[in-house]
């Protein structure tokens, strides 16, 4: 099956600094990746649809300054958190849409645990 | 994107056959019934799909009526390892449309 990595997989930082969180689909192309957000106990939170080579498109609520988002290649797309604060403390995960796939399925990464102290 | 309603948790002892319905009244013509299975601290991990009738892999049976206005996914003989959250999604996911979740139903097996 299509495999997406995350690196890395867990993370502790600072308040105030920044964290860079990458999504990698292995064995396929991937033009548009997911960037979820899930806190304990509770579902997953869309952020953001991240299309290669073009913006990404933030769902409301999430501010496009402090979570940004590069989709450089069919393979690669990146989640920088800038300026981390505690309540930025989540956990990230990606998910991505094979071209060549028929099915109407979404693969998802394994998630970065971000813990900001 | 069509509404879901779940149950929030369910327990189970091992062995036994486990039944998740799922409601989405206002599902679409076009659209599908997908489930998903997410343990603690992973990503999501898709278990199966369907559109009508009955869908059957090597995990399990999705069994949708004619209405399609309902669907419950069977997990024959669970064992502890089935312990996760099941997501029951619904719409047509195509080209850039993310999946969109709803709060799950909690699976608790117990020995």
């Amino acid at each position: 099956g299509a495999v997406v990595s995350q690196h890395p997989s867990w993370v502790i930082c600072k308040s105030g600094t920044s964290v860079k969180i990458e999504c990698r689909s292995l064995d396929f192309q991937a033009t548009t990746m997911f960037w979820y957000r899930q806190f304990p106990k509770q579902s997953l939170m869309l952020m953001a649809t991240s299309n290669e080579g073009s913006k990404a498109t933030y769902e409301q609520g999430v501010e496009k300054d402090k979570f940004l988002i590069n989709h450089a290649s069919l393979t690669l797309s990146t989640l920088t958190v800038t300026s981390a604060h505690p309540e930025d403390s989540s956990f990230y995960i990606c998910s991505a849409k094979s071209l060549d796939r028929g099915r109407n399925e979404q693969f998802f990464g394994p998630g970065t645990r971000l813990t900001v102290l | 994107l069509a509404k879901t309603t779940q149950p929030i948790s369910m327990d189970s002892y091992e062995g036994q056959e486990v039944n998740i319905t799922c409601s989405h009244n206002n599902i679409a013509t076009n659209d599908y019934i997908t489930w998903y299975q997410q343990f603690p601290s992973q990503g999501p991990r898709f278990i199966i799909q369907g559109y009508k009738t009955k869908v059957t892999n090597e995990v399990a049976s999705l069994f949708i009526p004619a209405d399609r206005k309902s669907s419950t996914l069977s997990l024959p003989r669970v064992s502890l390892s089935d312990t996760a959250v099941y997501y029951c999604l619904v719409g047509v996911y195509s080209g850039n449309t993310p999946l969109v979740f709803g709060k799950g139903t909690r699976l608790s097996v117990i020995a």
